[in-house]
């Protein structure tokens, strides 16, 4: 597809339990970020890559986040036992990555924890 | 650091009325400014950008938003809204960094259109 594609779009799962979010950005971008959206705290940012590196991790708010990004395309958010607080829309990004270019963003995922 | 403020969290406005949401942020660092655009259970879209050169940005569904820098204001506005420009309405802003380009955005404005 021409846009930034997200998987799943809801996902519900219990508490303790581990959940991975799939995103696949625009053919060609080499920019990409993860975002999550929440009631209390709004938009905020996750983490950024360049290619397959990550140069800006400053936003995981635990270490039971973390993320990859294989082949410079396809990126995976992963949280280890999920807590309530981490329910939120997670979406993802991404651009061109040369300066001045806007970012293209999924519809993101609707997280829920039981 | 950086923060954006977006001091109405809910505007309502009748149709055809004109509108103004208000966008005010904190850098100490040049930045690239924004408007995205989010209607119900979507992803995020651009509406419109600051990047350099004119001050005045227009999008092509007639939304138009002015920097001023010594205000540090961001303003988006529109003459006359349609009932289709229901959605919320988010600010963010980049620092002028070549690669690393994550955004920082207000807590948004929910824009809804009385007909």
């Amino acid at each position: 597809g021409a846009g930034v594609s997200q998987s799943p779009s809801n996902k519900v799962t219990e508490k303790g339990k581990d959940v991975e979010l799939r995103c696949d950005p625009i053919s060609g971008h080499t920019a990409l970020y993860w975002y999550r959206q929440s009631l209390g705290q709004g938009l905020e940012f996750l983490i950024y890559f360049q290619g397959n590196s990550a140069p800006d991790k400053s936003g995981l708010p635990s270490d039971r986040f973390s993320a990859e990004r294989t082949g410079g395309s396809v990126s995976t958010l992963t949280i280890q036992r999920t807590q309530q607080e981490d329910s939120a829309v997670y979406l993802c990004a991404s651009s061109l990555g040369q300066g001045k270019q806007p970012q293209h963003f999924g519809d993101g995922t609707r997280l829920s924890i039981l | 650091a950086q923060s954006v403020t977006q001091l109405d969290s809910q505007v309502p406005v009748f149709e055809e009325a004109p509108v103004e949401l208000r966008c005010n942020y904190s850098s100490s660092v040049s930045v690239y400014l924004f408007w995205y655009v989010q209607y119900p259970n979507q992803g995020l879209q651009l509406l419109l950008k600051y990047l350099s050169g004119s001050t005045l940005v227009e999008s092509i569904n007639g939304f138009e938003a002015e920097f001023n820098k010594s205000q540090t204001s961001f303003h988006l506005r529109k003459p006359s809204v349609h009932i289709s420009d229901t959605a919320e309405y988010f600010c963010a802003v980049s620092d002028q960094d070549f690669g690393n380009e994550k955004l920082t955005f207000g807590t948004g404005t929910r824009l809804t259109i009385i007909p």
